[in-house]
């Protein structure tokens, strides 16, 4: 069972406009990542929020954490048409162990 | 930075045969996984790996073994392909306890399409 979902599963937007995806996730957590992924390559990694945190910035990125919805949201600003690509978020569980959701996949129009 | 090496990109197979699928990472990471990916179910974990000779089965192990001999390698191998196998499969790696916050590092991942 997966332990991360993400919501919208699809969002298409114009450039410049800001996208938000959402992931909740079942058990207690220490940190949760959110991941990007091309088509078709690998996965990279974004950002990591720790349990004690409730925002975190990175460049155009924002992530909150609400750990008592179980609950992060993934904000990019002023998106670009690079920014295509699906998001993921993932929790560690069982010490050793990252749990993807199913992800969302953005798609910027320019 | 990390390097994550998955030998084949593409391949095809036939159903019954062996596949081996091999990757090498670059940072003397203790932590190595393989995953499955398919469309609308995310990315779910087959096995993983803490140290060498040492694994763990993750969420959907049927139809597949690992190996990990040396702790730059693991290997996925699937003992008879089948149709259902076919998929794009990813290694991972990352330092100890994730918990604590640490990342992990993804190949450029394997197509495998069994016929």
């Amino acid at each position: 069972s997966q332990q991360g979902e993400e919501d919208p599963q699809a969002l298409s937007i114009q450039e410049g406009e800001n996208a938000t995806m959402n992931c909740s996730y079942k058990t207690s957590i220490n940190n949760l990542q959110w991941y990007r992924q091309n088509s078709g390559r690998g996965l990279v990694h974004l950002i990591l929020i720790r349990s004690n945190e409730r925002e975190k910035h990175s460049g155009r990125l924002r992530v909150t954490l609400d750990t008592s919805k179980k609950s992060s949201s993934l904000l990019i600003t002023a998106s670009r048409a690079a920014d295509t690509a699906s998001y993921f978020c993932a929790t560690a569980v069982y010490g050793n162990k990252l749990v993807f959701g199913a992800g969302t996949i953005l798609r910027v129009k320019s | 930075d990390v390097k994550v090496t998955q030998s084949s990109r593409y391949l095809v197979k036939r159903t019954g045969e062996k596949v081996f699928l091999e990757c090498v990472q670059d940072m003397d990471h203790e932590n190595m996984f393989w995953y499955r990916q398919d469309p609308g179910l995310g990315l779910r974990l087959i096995y993983f790996s803490y140290d060498v000779k040492m694994k763990e089965k993750g969420d959907i192990p049927e139809g597949y073994s690992v190996s990990r001999e040396k702790k730059e390698r693991f290997s996925l191998i699937l003992e008879s392909a089948s149709t259902n196998q076919t998929s794009m499969y990813l290694c991972a790696t990352g330092e100890k306890l994730l918990v604590s916050g640490n990342t992990i590092y993804f190949g450029e991942g394997s197509w495998l399409t069994v016929v």
